[in-house]
């Protein structure tokens, strides 16, 4: 079983529909990271967690550590958005392990 | 802004060759790490390397992988002898902190592809 379970896998959305990808993690963590991964390969870090709630333009995340949950929220999404979504937790030090994705389409 | 840079961005080599991957974090960055994505599968950690020595590796990480920090700027992944199943994306990253407030910047990747 993953360490890190992401839903949905796959998901396509109409330009301007919020949108919500969750992020279920088995093992005591000391952060968690939401990045977001293009169609080319390259990772960006989108926020980093370790409690609460954190907005960034049309981007939040949230946290619930007793829950062991997570959720990225994108409003108004657009085209642009369209990408790999990647939930990734810090398992005590050195090292982060990764979900298997949420790839987003969003079309125009 | 500050990025890591790796070099190649794909690197094509046969079976059994030696490859080395550079990359070179974030000058003022402490801790390192190499990852590797198999197409279509998700992202996995292979080591982490802090002070000059490895800090943590995982079981892909075995006698074929080393890594290097041969100078203040360079930090490289070495495959002794490359076979099919190692063709994957490699990531660096590096982060200045790590265990809960290390954020971790990512390099663009080097494509290896093994024939």
């Amino acid at each position: 079983k993953n360490e890190v379970e992401q839903s949905p896998q796959n998901l396509t959305a109409q330009e301007g529909e919020f949108i919500t990808i969750n992020c279920s993690y088995s093992v005591g963590i000391s952060a968690l990271h939401w990045l977001q991964q293009h169609p080319g390969g390259g990772i960006v870090s989108l926020f980093m967690l370790s409690s609460g709630k954190k907005k960034h333009g049309r981007l939040i995340a949230t946290i619930n550590i007793q829950e062991k949950h997570s959720s990225l929220h994108i409003t108004a999404s657009h085209p642009r958005d369209s990408a790999v979504y990647i939930c990734a937790v810090e398992k005590g030090t050195y090292k982060y392990i990764f979900g298997t994705g949420t790839r987003l389409k969003v079309l125009a | 802004e500050p990025e890591v840079t790796q070099t190649p961005s794909h690197q094509v080599t046969q079976m059994g060759q030696e490859v080395i991957l550079r990359c070179v974090p974030i000058s003022n960055h402490l801790y390192f790490y190499w990852y590797r994505q198999i197409l279509g599968q998700k992202v996995e950690f292979l080591v982490s390397f802090y002070n000059n020595e490895i800090s943590e590796k995982s079981e892909i990480f075995d006698d074929q992988f080393s890594v290097e920090r041969p100078d203040g700027s360079n930090f490289t992944l070495k495959i002794r002898s490359t076979k099919l199943e190692d063709s994957a994306m490699y990531f660096c990253a590096s982060s200045h902190t790590s265990g809960g407030a290390g954020e971790q910047f990512f390099g663009p990747g080097t494509r290896l592809t093994v024939l």
